[in-house]
């Protein structure tokens, strides 16, 4: 069965701190990994996408890295802001039609 | 480039009635495009996914008759609720696949919360 797993499930930062998310995946085919940001209320958002012979990919203060031997991947948010108060969810493409969601990760920046 | 939009935002609803959502891409050509459910905390659901000018393939567990989807254009798809009942509250986005896009990435709507009193 294809899963994704993610953790922590909830996390509490101070502005200004850096934090690091996981998503652990058993999903097969495997195409590509993509991290999003849902803020409440709102549809995802596509922050990074990484594919099966990329270790590392930044977009701003976002990094994400993949390793697709463990079957792992991380989200770092670098120098938190309070708009990055929200939920990441990480995404395993397979097939065609075929998206595997995690539970997501609710991060909460405080001032 | 690649926007989706959902309409309404919000609606408030009596039970038994039936309420269509509307999932636009608004600067692509969607040949696919998928309707998902997302409860309080929890992650999405893919309910359906309707391809231009086809019926849609529903996922098991989701009722076809309750839950209307036509996909008449290669821009619009709409999901229509039908004889909506309280349980059917939730948040529902829709997303969209360009034709011929890359790793088959879908963009997503900015959902559409549907409240049934």
């Amino acid at each position: 069965k294809n899963q994704v797993e993610q953790s922590p499930q909830s996390l509490i930062i101070l502005e200004g701190k850096n934090c690091t998310l996981q998503c652990n995946y058993t999903v097969s085919p495997f195409s590509n990994l993509r991290w999003y940001k849902q803020d409440t209320g709102r549809g995802p958002v596509s922050l990074t996408i990484m594919t099966f012979s990329e270790n590392t990919k930044s977009n701003g203060r976002y990094t994400a890295t993949l390793d697709a031997d463990t079957k792992q991947s991380s989200l770092h948010i670098t120098a938190s802001q309070l708009s990055d108060s929200a939920s990441y969810i990480c995404v395993v493409y397979g097939s065609a039609r075929q998206l595997t969601f995690g539970s997501g990760t609710q991060l909460t920046v405080l001032p | 480039g690649a926007v989706v939009s959902q309409h309404p935002s919000r609606v408030i609803c009596k039970s038994g009635t039936s309420v269509k959502i509307e999932c636009r891409s608004l600067d692509f050509q969607a040949t696919t495009m998928f309707w998902y459910r997302q409860f309080p905390k929890q992650s999405l659901m893919l309910m359906a996914t309707s391809n231009e000018g086809s019926k849609a393939t529903y996922e098991q567990g989701v009722e076809k008759d309750k839950f209307l989807i036509n996909h008449a254009s290669l821009t619009l798809s709409t999901l229509t609720v039908t004889s909506a009942h309280p349980e059917d509250s939730s948040f529902y986005i829709c997303s969209a696949r360009e034709r011929g896009s890359s790793y088959n990435e879908q963009f997503f709507g900015p959902g559409t919360r549907l409240t049934v009193l």
